[in-house]
């Protein structure tokens, strides 16, 4: 089974400090994904990496950046973390092949006071 | 550019009625479909996918989804409920633009379901 583990499952940071929210899978998957959930707007892709050191745009990146140094790690970094970035944030991974569904990690919910 | 619309942010149905929860998409090419579950303070669970080899798939617990091409839809059913599904579900459409975008998926608003006994 692909397990897919984020660091913290609750997370409080007070707001303009920098916070990591790290992800790590053990199925050698080279798509990683970092969304955001929160209520009534389903998930939103925030970044996802299609290989070592190599990543992309989602659909709402300000304020937000990854690094990913090891394929099996993917991080989500809060530059200066803000209220409005209170939210549960989930990592995903999977092949880059079509119908290859996203394993999920359990998230992390982060409040930023 | 694919979407998803999932109409009803809420559904309840009591133990051992029907369940329907509604998913429609918008797509330029052939869409590959999933639906997920999310049980409280978990992450997604997957419960089944289309890929065009068969109209109806059936997934885990029961559930099962009808793709129909003519109305854009990919509905979720399940004939009797179970206070365990309650849970909150997601429809996703791949990304099928090709390149870098293999393996995204574009997600609906979701839609909880409140099971009665």
């Amino acid at each position: 089974d692909v397990k897919v583990t984020q660091s913290s499952r609750y997370l409080v940071k007070r707001t303009g400090e920098k916070v990591f929210l790290e992800c790590v899978q053990d199925m050698d998957h080279e798509n990683m994904f970092w969304y955001r959930q929160d209520p009534g707007l389903g998930l939103r892709l925030i970044y996802f990496s299609y290989d070592v050191k190599m990543k992309e745009k989602g659909d709402i990146p300000e304020g937000y950046s990854v690094s990913r140094e090891k394929k099996e790690r993917f991080s989500l970094i809060l530059e200066s973390a803000s209220t409005n970035q209170t939210s549960m944030y989930l990592c995903a991974s999977n092949r880059p092949i079509f119908v290859q569904p996203q394993h999920f990690g359990d998230g992390t919910r982060l409040s930023i006071l | 550019a694919q979407s998803v619309t999932q109409l009803g942010s809420h559904v309840s149905v009591s133990e051992g009625a029907l369940v329907l929860l509604r998913c429609n998409y918008s797509s330029s090419v052939p869409p590959y479909l999933f639906w997920y579950v999310q049980y409280p303070n978990q992450g997604l669970q997957l419960l089944l996918k289309y890929t065009s080899a068969a109209t109806l798939v059936k997934g885990i617990n029961g559930f099962e989804a009808e793709f129909k091409k003519s109305e854009t839809s990919f509905h979720l059913t399940k004939p009797s409920a179970h206070m365990s599904d309650a849970a909150e579900y997601f429809c996703a459409v791949s990304d099928s633009a090709g390149g870098t975008s293999y393996g995204k998926l574009t997600f609906g608003q979701g839609t909880i379901l409140t099971v009665h006994p």
